[in-house]
């Protein structure tokens, strides 16, 4: 298996911009997680999915943030608009859902905003 | 109060020294728990889980502390390609939802 596979793994946009950032999970995981990383704030749980089903969105922080997941292989974390303060690496992450499992990253996709 | 703590360090050691992180958890309830080590510019991976009883892998021992909420990891030996960041990570839920320390930043030198 080729482990979770994020694309773009970076990208440099101008503040106002749309983003989207895709994220394809292990195949036969049932869980998927959009983190984020800030050398301030370290890693932040943004959102995550059980089945495809968004369980939990508190992490988002705020509506310019969506994800979607609208099969079990795929999903997108949208920013729209971007501004610089959302610079940072973004880490998608997949697992079975049970409490003592492993959860595999993917490479990060690494967002600049000018 | 965050809800994972560690020291951010940086921790300075030579080769072949043995070194301890310590981790604090504010719930409680939380049910699993994890160490994952990040290299500079990559993603984090699994190091070990932790168990009630403690547990070992090779050089690496980790301890969990339920009555006081800390979890250790104490690393005997350590080498060069030790040096990076170690994550505590707790599991707070029947899922599989992790939350992150701040993370551990060790540099091991000759």
């Amino acid at each position: 298996d080729a482990g979770v596979i994020q694309s773009p793994r970076h990208e440099v946009t101008e503040m106002g911009q749309e983003v989207t950032l895709r994220c394809k999970p292990i195949s036969g995981h049932n869980s998927l997680f959009w983190y984020r990383q800030t050398m301030m704030r370290g890693l932040e749980l943004l959102i995550y999915f059980n089945n495809n089903v968004p369980i939990d969105d508190s992490g988002m922080p705020e509506d310019r943030f969506s994800a979607k997941m609208p099969n079990a292989s795929f999903s997108t974390l949208k920013i729209q608009p971007s501004e610089p303060r959302d610079s940072a690496v973004y880490f998608c992450a997949s697992s079975l859902w049970t409490v003592d499992t492993e959860a595999f990253f993917g490479q990060g996709t690494r967002l600049t905003v000018v | 109060r965050k809800e994972v703590e560690q020291d951010p360090g940086p921790f300075n050691v030579p080769e072949g020294a043995t070194v301890a992180f310590n981790c604090t958890y504010s719930n409680s309830a939380s049910q699993s728990f994890f160490w994952y080590r990040q290299d500079c510019r990559k993603e984090p991976k699994l190091l070990m889980s932790v168990y009630s009883s403690g547990n070992e892998d090779g050089r690496f021992t980790a301890q969990l502390n339920r009555a006081s909420q800390y979890i250790s990891l104490l690393i005997r030996d350590s080498k060069l390609s030790d040096s990076a960041t170690y994550l505590c990570v707790v599991n707070l839920n029947a899922g599989n939802m992790l939350t992150f320390g701040g993370g551990t930043r060790l540099m091991v030198k000759p």
